[in-house]
């Protein structure tokens, strides 16, 4: 799985858009970009997944460029319930692959 | 609500003593991974099957040990328990339909060892 660099933490205040950027150099052509949240004492969530371009859901917006060297995740109007740590992962598994997970993004929502 | 399921929610034991976390997967998942969080050392994969076979080995103890059984459950055993072995511990499943690198955690289970 390709390295992948984000910040250590972040705050916002509730009601605001938060851009989380991950850098990730050497992605391959094959890989993906994925974003894992994580509450506290619970079990990852998977939560978005692009190869490029633009991805959205019901939960968040993943922007890739042309190049993939980075990635950002997209947050509209946190809550204080947006609290938690956020996991970019880059990979070209199969659903069959171990996931290596870095240290994250401590996102702290502040009302 | 991930569907997969873990049982014990908590478990405190002494040093030395061995204890049996279970998984069951979501329907359908055939693969079946172990992961440990600490807070010195984050999330770390432990051991990966599939369909019964030990499929990717990580950051996995000797002391440690897992198997996957017929119907799909997993058991990891942890033996001669350390006080750094205290922990939570996650299960997670994966079907290979699934996109790359999706996976669906447990609940986990919190293991405290005294």
């Amino acid at each position: 799985l390709a390295k992948t660099t984000q910040p250590i933490s972040m705050d916002s205040y509730e009601g605001q858009e938060v851009n989380i950027t991950c850098s990730h150099n050497n992605i391959a052509t094959n890989d993906y970009i994925t974003w894992y949240q994580q509450f506290p004492s619970q079990g990852p969530r998977f939560i978005i997944q692009g190869y490029k371009t633009k991805v959205t859901n019901e939960v968040a917006s993943l922007f890739i460029p042309a190049d993939r060297k980075s990635s950002t995740l997209s947050l509209p109007r946190v809550s204080l319930s947006d609290t938690a740590v956020y996991y970019c992962l880059v990979g070209d598994g199969t659903g069959n692959t171990p996931l290596v997970f870095g240290k994250g993004t401590r996102l702290s929502v502040i009302a | 609500d991930s569907g997969v399921t873990q049982t014990p929610k908590h478990l405190i034991t002494a040093t030395g003593q061995r204890v049996t976390l279970r998984c069951s997967p979501r329907s359908g998942d055939l693969s079946v991974y172990w992961y440990q969080q600490s807070l010195d050392q984050g999330l770390q994969f432990l051991i990966q099957y599939y369909n019964g076979e030990e499929r990717a080995k990580g950051n996995i103890l000797e002391r440690f040990s897992a198997q996957q059984f017929p119907d799909l459950h997993s058991e990891l055993n942890l033996s001669s328990l350390e006080l750094g072995d205290s922990a939570l511990y996650f299960c997670a499943s994966s079907t290979r339909a699934g996109g790359p690198l999706e996976q669906y955690f447990g609940p986990g289970t919190r293991l405290t060892v005294t």
